[in-house]
C-alpha cells in the first residue's frame, strides 16, 4: 500500500480563482511526479521532479506550475483557473537509485471542475 | 513518436474465466513495462512489473508476458473475480533511464459478469 496522499479530492471552483492541488508522501521518495488524466483517458504526464528544488515540465503541456521545497511535498498550482482546465489530477512518487524501473505509486487522485 | 497502445477498448468476461489484456508498444527502447488497475475515481493501482531481460513475470493470479519481437505486452489475470473490474493500464519508460517518466496506454475497460 502505497503513502502518498492528495487534497482535495474534489473541488469546484470559478474561472480565474487561484487553486493548489497538494500532494504528499511519507515513503521518503525522491521522485515525484503530476499526470493529468480525462475520464477513460491515458494519462499524461504534465510535472515531474527527481529531488528537492528540481521541477521539470512533463510531455504534456500544461498552465499549471510545481515546487519542491520539502522531499514529501509536491503541490501544483494554477494561478487563474479556466474551464479547460477541469480534469483528474493525478500525483505520483517513486524511489531513488539508479534502475529505471522504480515502481511509480499514485495518489487517490484530485478531480477538478472549473465553472 | 512513441506510443503505447491496447488492442481492446473493453473486455467482457464471465466470473471465474481467465481474462487476458492486451497492449502493444512502440518505442523498441523501452526496458521497463508496468501494468496498473485504475477503479471508478480512484488512482492507478501498480499490479505487475516486468524487465525487458524477462519474458514472463508471475504474481498472485496475475501473470505478465513481454514479447519484445513484436513489441507486445499482455496481461493474464486468473479466475476473473468481481473485484477486477477496472480500467487496466500499460505503460513503459521509454527507455528514459532513471527518470522513470512513464507512457501510458489508453486503458482497457475489463467487466466481469456474475
Amino acid at each position: 500500500e502505497a503513502d502518498i496522499y492528495q487534497t482535495p479530492r474534489y473541488l469546484v471552483i470559478g474561472t480565474g480563482k487561484k487553486i493548489t492541488l497538494e500532494c504528499s508522501q511519507t515513503m521518503g521518495h525522491d521522485k515525484m511526479y503530476w499526470y493529468q488524466q480525462d475520464p477513460g483517458m491515458e494519462l499524461h504526464l504534465i510535472h515531474y521532479s527527481y529531488g528537492v528544488n528540481s521541477t521539470e515540465k512533463g510531455d504534456l503541456s500544461s498552465e499549471s506550475t510545481v515546487s519542491r521545497i520539502r522531499t514529501e511535498h509536491f503541490p501544483l498550482t494554477l494561478e487563474s483557473a479556466r474551464p479547460s482546465h477541469t480534469s483528474q489530477y493525478l500525483c505520483a512518487s517513486s524511489g531513488g537509485g539508479q534502475s529505471s524501473g522504480n515502481t511509480i505509486y499514485f495518489g487517490e487522485g484530485s478531480w477538478l471542475t472549473v465553472v | 513518436g512513441e506510443s503505447v497502445g491496447l488492442h481492446l477498448p473493453t473486455l467482457s468476461v464471465q466470473e471465474g474465466d481467465n481474462s487476458i489484456i492486451n497492449c502493444a508498444y512502440s518505442n523498441s527502447a523501452s526496458d521497463y513495462f508496468i501494468w496498473y488497475k485504475q477503479e471508478s475515481g480512484k488512482g492507478p493501482q501498480f499490479i505487475i512489473d516486468i524487465r525487458s531481460n524477462m519474458d514472463k513475470r508471475q504474481g498472485q493470479r496475475v501473470t505478465v508476458l513481454l514479447n519484445k519481437t513484436v513489441k507486445h505486452l499482455s496481461l493474464q489475470i486468473a479466475a476473473t473475480q468481481p473485484g477486477d473490474s477496472a480500467v487496466y493500464f500499460c505503460a513503459e519508460n521509454g527507455n528514459r533511464g532513471a527518470t522513470n517518466k512513464l507512457i501510458f496506454g489508453t486503458g482497457t475497460l475489463l467487466a466481469v459478469q456474475p
